[in-house]
């Protein structure tokens, strides 16, 4: 099926780093979502943006939804090792077709 | 509150055996997603609810997968009969509407030998 790009695919970083991460699309959204996912979990959302160049954060993640609706970024600052884990980012179309499609993941792993 | 419910966590069976697995929805949210997730990549969905009608379910493989929602509350997913493919984890969801705001349970992991 279809999913979105992310990238990079794999970060590995030291605790007290900034991380940054993107997802691209060749489709143009209605709403971008960030969700992380822990071994032997389910997905938990961390930032929903609904509108093109909206910057919101959530502690200290900070997520920005693309000025063309086609891709977000999100950073990490100051990385601590519960950051661990694997960021998915979604994408919601409008309209009729109404649908979410996910992005491929990021895995991070932070060295203390 | 409690989370969404699903069970089994795990599951092994042999291929071509049926399989089954539940989801219980957070109270209130009337829209139920099942989606897979194939080890390395995102969750894909395969259904979609809203209350008791399945609205999406373009990507279901409907030779071998069922799902029903009766009542418009839990949810049951079933493969007949399960391939070597179908070894996946299953991921229920719920949300009080269609925001993209999901809430997924922890996952039911297949097994097929």
């Amino acid at each position: 099926g279809q999913q979105l790009n992310q990238s990079p695919q794999s970060m590995f970083i030291q605790e007290g780093e900034d991380v940054s991460m993107n997802c691209t699309s060749s489709s143009i959204f209605n709403t971008w979502l960030w969700y992380k996912q822990d071994p032997g979990e389910g997905p938990v959302l961390l930032i929903a943006l609904y509108k093109a160049g909206e910057l919101t954060s959530n502690g200290r993640l900070t997520a920005q939804f693309g000025i063309t609706r086609k891709d977000s970024f999100l950073n990490i600052s100051a990385s601590i090792p519960s950051d661990v884990g694997i960021y998915f980012c979604a994408g919601r179309y409008g309209g009729a077709t109404n649908k979410l499609i996910f992005g491929t993941g990021t895995l991070l792993a932070v060295q203390p | 509150e409690a989370g969404v419910v699903q069970s089994p966590r795990y599951k092994i069976i042999e291929k071509k055996q049926p399989v089954a697995f539940w989801c219980n929805p957070i109270s209130g949210h009337n829209t139920l997603y099942w989606y897979l997730q194939n080890l390395g990549q995102g969750p894909e969905l395969l259904i979609r609810y809203e209350n008791e009608e399945a609205v999406d379910d373009s990507q279901l493989p409907k030779d071998r997968f069922s799902a029903e929602r009766l009542k418009g509350v839990d949810s049951t997913l079933k493969i007949q009969p399960a391939e070597l493919g179908d070894s996946a984890v299953y991921l229920c969801a719920s949300s009080p509407g269609f925001t993209g705001e999901l809430f997924f349970g922890e996952g039911s992991r297949l097994t097929v030998l």
